[in-house]
């Protein structure tokens, strides 16, 4: 049974850094490329971060990049979501969710992410 | 970036009639391979999404034959036939044609 768990999230003060994990299991992660997507309270998908396979094509939003950083550890079937300067605006709920060509089959449970002083 | 248009906001359904839900895109999705990268999710209270069409009008493993999907290069439906009280939740379209990845704003549906 294909699995993501996530973890790492909680409250941080704003301009502070957090780093979310994914946790795969039940298919062969290193096959696989995967995203981040949130969903801020209340409002719809927004994708944030993807990253292939090998580690060799990485993207981002524009609302998140130079300051967020996707990364991938296969031999540990871990995914990351590495937070800095952290907004308000950042506030969400975060998936990671695997991608394939045939769409995001499979999601986390989702981690929370609350930027607040 | 391409933007996903949804329609409508939305949608009250009596148990057993038909639903269905449009999506339009900026831009056409229909890659040079033939292949169209629309894809429709739901999300039911407090779950994650689930993916329910990829690539326009292919059933997503596990998901009830209800469901259907159609479309052209830029505007697409999503169909729910005998609509049942488990298919509450909101219906989101998104595409994977190129980065930024984007999705829909989203359509609620509710049973009457």
């Amino acid at each position: 049974e294909v699995q993501l768990v996530e973890s790492g999230g909680g409250l941080v003060q704003p301009g502070r850094s957090l780093k979310l994990s994914c946790l795969a299991s039940g298919f062969t992660f290193s096959n696989y490329g995967m995203n981040w997507i949130r969903q801020a309270p209340g409002k719809g998908l927004e994708w944030v971060a993807s990253i292939s396979s090998s580690s060799s094509y990485i993207y981002y939003a524009d609302t998140v990049k130079g300051r967020f950083t996707i990364s991938r550890d296969n031999a540990k079937n871990t995914l990351y979501l590495q937070m800095t300067s952290l907004r308000s605006e950042d506030t969400a709920l975060y998936y990671c969710a695997r991608l394939t060509t045939e769409g995001m089959r499979y999601w986390g449970q989702g981690v929370m992410v609350t930027v607040s002083s | 970036d391409i933007v996903m248009t949804q329609a409508p906001l939305s949608v009250s359904v009596t148990p057993g009639e038909s639903a269905s839900i449009s999506c339009r895109s900026s831009k056409s999705l229909l890659h040079s391979n033939g292949i169209t990268y629309v894809y429709w999710y739901l999300q039911k209270p407090g779950k994650s999404p689930q993916l329910l069409i990829y690539r326009m009008s292919n059933l997503a493993s596990g998901v009830p034959d209800r469901f259907s999907g159609s479309g052209s290069e830029t505007d697409f439906t999503l169909k729910i036939s005998r609509v049942e009280a488990e298919d509450v939740g909101i219906y989101y379209c998104g595409q994977l044609l190129e980065n930024p990845l984007t999705f829909g704003s989203g359509t609620k549906l509710e049973i009457k």
